[in-house]
């Protein structure tokens, strides 16, 4: 099986602009998971997805959201950046919404400058 | 609020030696707790898990310690190698919503 994919791999934006990353999960896998990882913080979790729906949320400011597609796939979507949003976003996988384990995609590292 | 913690941000062993990571956590609704592995550039992978249920877990070289009295768990790296150096984050699922909670992580250096 395929693993997590995430693109785009880098991503260099100014103050102000938006942003969409994109993951599509292991095949079979029905849930998405976004986290934030920046130095000193390890990995700040933003949001979960399953079958569509937001099932978990981290403590982001609203300019932060996501979506699920039917196919499980996922966007997330950075809105007014800000320097401070420069971190590798990495997206994960699991089958169910309580398993156990996350797989976890190589990331998008975005600079805001 | 940093409900996973590892206070340590490094470690260095040598080759050869033990290397012990450790983690503390502050919410008694974890019920699963594992430690992932990343590489630069790469994303964390799965290393090893236990079970609130448990107090230990061992897989080939690596031993998972679960103390819940102390909300305490370590990693043990038996014997630590140069390709274990790497950054190591300790995580906690909540077991109201079943998301994974991560820590800071600690990079471990193992030297020849």
């Amino acid at each position: 099986k395929a693993g997590v994919t995430q693109t785009p791999r880098y991503l260099i934006k100014t103050r102000g602009q938006q942003v969409t990353l994109s993951c599509s999960p292991i095949s079979g896998h029905r849930s998405v998971s976004w986290y934030q990882q920046t130095p000193g913080q390890g990995l700040q979790f933003l949001f979960e997805y399953f079958s569509e729906t937001q099932r978990n949320k981290g403590n982001f400011p609203g300019r932060f959201s996501g979506r699920q597609f039917s196919n499980s796939r996922s966007e997330m979507n950075v809105s007014t950046l800000e320097l401070g949003d420069s971190a590798l976003y990495l997206c994960a996988s699991r089958e169910q919404a309580f398993g156990e384990k996350l797989f976890f995609g190589s990331g998008t590292q975005l600079s805001v400058l | 609020d940093q409900q996973v913690k590892q206070n340590s941000p490094s470690l260095s062993v040598q080759e050869g030696r033990i290397s012990i990571l450790n983690c503390d956590y502050t919410n008694s609704m974890f019920d699963y707790f594992l430690w992932y592995k990343k590489y630069p550039a790469e994303g964390p992978t799965f290393l090893i898990s236990i079970s609130s249920i448990k107090d230990k877990n061992e897989d080939g070289r690596f031993t998972v310690f679960l103390n819940k009295s102390a909300k305490h768990l370590s990693l043990h790296i038996v014997p630590s190698q140069p390709g274990d150096s790497a950054v190591y984050f300790c995580a906690a699922r909540d077991n109201q919503g079943g998301k994974l909670i991560f820590g800071q992580g600690t990079e471990l250096s193992v030297k020849p």
